[in-house]
């Protein structure tokens, strides 16, 4: 078992849904990290959290330490969200500040 | 540009052979990390440099890959005797300290045939 698990693996949504990707860890963390990755091109931080909730334009995270849970919501999507989102934490403790990574959520939003 | 640089975009090479890939990052992070991800997987970290501490060598998948960072800016990634399995895109992230926000490079495709 992944100590970092994604769902759905692949979401398909029409333009101007209300979107939602979850993430679950197994592991004690420090703080989590959702990335966006377009195909073919790089990787950009969308959030690291804590705790509590961030906000930024219409990207919302939050999390839930006691439950090990983390989501991403995406309101009134658009085609230009399709990307693979990734969902990363840091393991409370140790010198190394290394990520463990899920392995992504496709998603595709249609015109 | 002030963000993460890495060189070369691309690389082929063939089996056996030995690659370096650079890594430049933003001006001022301490922090630097190498990921991989390979075709159909997720990322997966390499190693990790915090200033002038000993890095942390923990995820680097064999004594063929190594790494270093000069004066504590400009990192090298280098694989020896490639074999076809290294052929990913490698990842370069740094951040400002340790508990930071990473900002990734675009990465090195490496082509192993």
């Amino acid at each position: 078992k992944n100590e970092v698990e994604q769902s759905p693996q692949n979401l398909t949504a029409q333009e101007g849904e209300f979107i939602t990707i979850n993430c679950s860890y197994s592991v004690g963390i420090s703080a989590l990290h959702w990335l966006q990755q377009h195909p073919g091109g790089g990787i950009v931080s969308l959030f690291m959290l804590s705790s509590g909730k961030k906000k930024h334009g219409r990207l919302i995270a939050t999390i839930n330490i006691q439950e090990k849970h983390s989501s991403l919501h995406i309101t009134a999507s658009h085609p230009r969200d399709s990307a693979v989102y990734i969902c990363a934490v840091r393991s409370y403790g140790g010198a190394t500040n290394k990520l463990i990574f899920g392995t992504g959520t496709l998603l595709a939003v249609q015109p | 540009g002030a963000g993460v640089s890495q060189s070369p975009s691309n690389k082929v090479t063939e089996k056996g052979k030995d690659v370096e890939l650079r890594c430049d990052p933003i001006s001022g992070h301490t922090a630097l990390y190498w990921y991989r991800q390979s075709l159909g997987q997720g990322l997966e970290f390499l190693i990790y440099f915090q200033g002038n501490s000993a890095p942390d060598k923990s995820g680097l998948p064999s004594d063929r890959f190594s790494a270093e960072r000069t004066g504590g800016s400009v990192s090298t990634l280098t694989i020896q005797r490639t074999q076809q399995e290294d052929s990913a895109v490698y990842l370069c992230a740094s951040s400002l300290g340790q508990f930071n926000e990473q900002f990734f490079g675009p990465g090195t495709r490496l082509t192993v045939l």
